[in-house]
Parts: structure tokens; C-alpha cells; sequence
């Protein structure tokens, strides 16, 4: 079966632009993760979402990003204004609900702010 | 300090080597341990997870998990060329009342097996 994917995978911007990436999670998993993975700080949390239930957003560095999912499937990661700081591939996961399921990650979007 | 530590190495060791990966952690609420593969421009794939102390085997991979001094470990025998990639570990906080997996992983070790 498919497993996670993601759109574009690369993205090079100039710094102000907002940028979308998409995530298609595996079919079937309710739960959704948006992670960050950079150089200095490593693989890091942003997002949760999980069915119907507010997501948990408090790993969003600032105000700048924002993420919806629609209708329990696909999810966008907005980010807006950006900044030299944000260049990073940013990774989603999908897994069932449960805390011990396995997560499922895609293959990232490469994002560069010049 | 972070919440948990993991040597970014490099670590180079030729074929058939043993190695050994290792995280420390600081916080005791971490409850559920996990290591991810990831080769180069690809994401993470699990490898083994494990959610109390003790060994864990599959096939030359064996995960190692001691709660009472925060400290996790993963060993390859028999390393392969094939093996070289980032491997991170990462854990899961078992919090009252929290049903969700949220990852916090370390920093990664990159491994290179040479034939």
C-alpha cells in the first residue's frame, strides 16, 4: 500500500513568501504529525492532529505557522513570511490512534529561504 | 541541556564490526523508546521500539532499554555497508491522561560501514 507522502519535495523561496506543504497521510490513520529536522536543533515536534480533537500545536515556533488538516486526510503546513531560519525539511508522519502505534513518516519537504 | 543526548558521531566501522549507539535522557516520564533508520534524503523508519527496561532482539539488531539510569542503546552485529545511515533514537512520554505518541528524539548518530 502507499505509505506517507508529501508535496513538493523541494521548495526553494525568497524571504517574505508564504509557502504550503502538503502531506497525504496512509490511509486509515487518524493521527497526523508535522516534524522539523535541521541541522542545528535536530528532528523536532510541531503539530498533532488526531480525528475530530483540537490539534496540539505547541510545538509551533511562532505565530508565523499554522497547519489544518481537512476532513481527517490530508494536511497543509502554511508558513508565512519566511525566514532564512525556517530553510529545514519538514516531515510528516501518520499513524493509528494509540500512543504505542507506530509512526509512518514521509520523505520530507526540503525547504530553502534565501 | 536537552532532554535527550545522543553522540552525532561520526561513527566509521568496517564491515562484520559491532557497534553500538547509545542516547541518554533526563526526564523518567519518557516511557516508550524507540530507534529510527534514515538514509540520506529519505525519512525516518522505525527499527525497533520497545516500553520497558531489558533487551529486545530482531534479527542482528538488539535494543536495549535501562530505565533506573535513563539510558538506551542499539546494537547491529554483523554490520553491512547497507547499514550506513543516521539512526535516532527516540521516546514517547507516558503522561496521565495523554493518548498521543508525540516524538522527541535525539540528534542522531551517523554511521558509516565500510566493506
Amino acid at each position: 500500500g502507499a505509505g506517507v507522502s508529501q508535496s513538493p519535495s523541494n521548495k526553494v523561496t525568497e524571504k517574505g513568501k508564504d509557502v504550503e506543504l502538503r502531506c497525504d497521510p496512509i490511509s486509515g490513520h487518524t493521527a497526523l504529525y508535522w516534524y522539523r529536522q535541521s541541522l542545528g536543533q535536530g528532528l523536532e515536534f510541531l503539530i498533532y492532529f488526531q480525528g475530530n480533537s483540537a490539534p496540539d500545536k505547541s510545538g509551533l515556533p511562532s505565530d508565523r505557522f499554522s497547519a489544518e488538516r481537512t476532513g481527517g486526510s490530508v494536511s497543509t503546513l502554511t508558513i508565512q513570511r519566511t525566514q532564512q531560519e525556517d530553510s529545514a525539511v519538514y516531515l510528516c508522519a501518520s499513524s493509528r490512534q494509540g500512543i504505542q502505534e507506530t509512526q509512518y513518516f514521509g520523505p520530507g519537504t526540503r525547504l530553502l529561504v534565501l | 541541556q536537552k532532554e535527550v543526548e545522543q553522540d552525532p558521531g561520526p561513527l566509521s566501522v568496517p564491515e562484520g564490526a559491532i557497534v553500538s549507539l547509545n542516547c541518554t535522557y533526563s526526564n523518567s516520564a519518557f516511557q516508550y523508546f524507540m530507534w529510527y533508520r534514515q538514509y540520506s534524503r529519505k525519512g525516518p523508519e522505525l527499527l525497533m521500539y520497545t516500553y520497558s527496561s531489558g533487551n529486545k532482539e530482531d534479527g542482528r539488531f538488539t535494543a536495549q532499554v535501562d530505565k533506573s539510569s535513563k539510558y538506551i542503546s542499539l546494537f547491529i552485529r554483523d554490520s553491512q555497508p547497507s547499514d550506513s545511515a543516521t539512526y535516532l533514537c527516540a521516546m514517547i512520554f507516558n503522561a496521565g491522561g495523554t493518548s498521543y505518541g508525540k516524538l522527541t528524539f535525539g540528534q542522531g548518530t551517523i554511521l558509516t560501514v565500510h566493506p
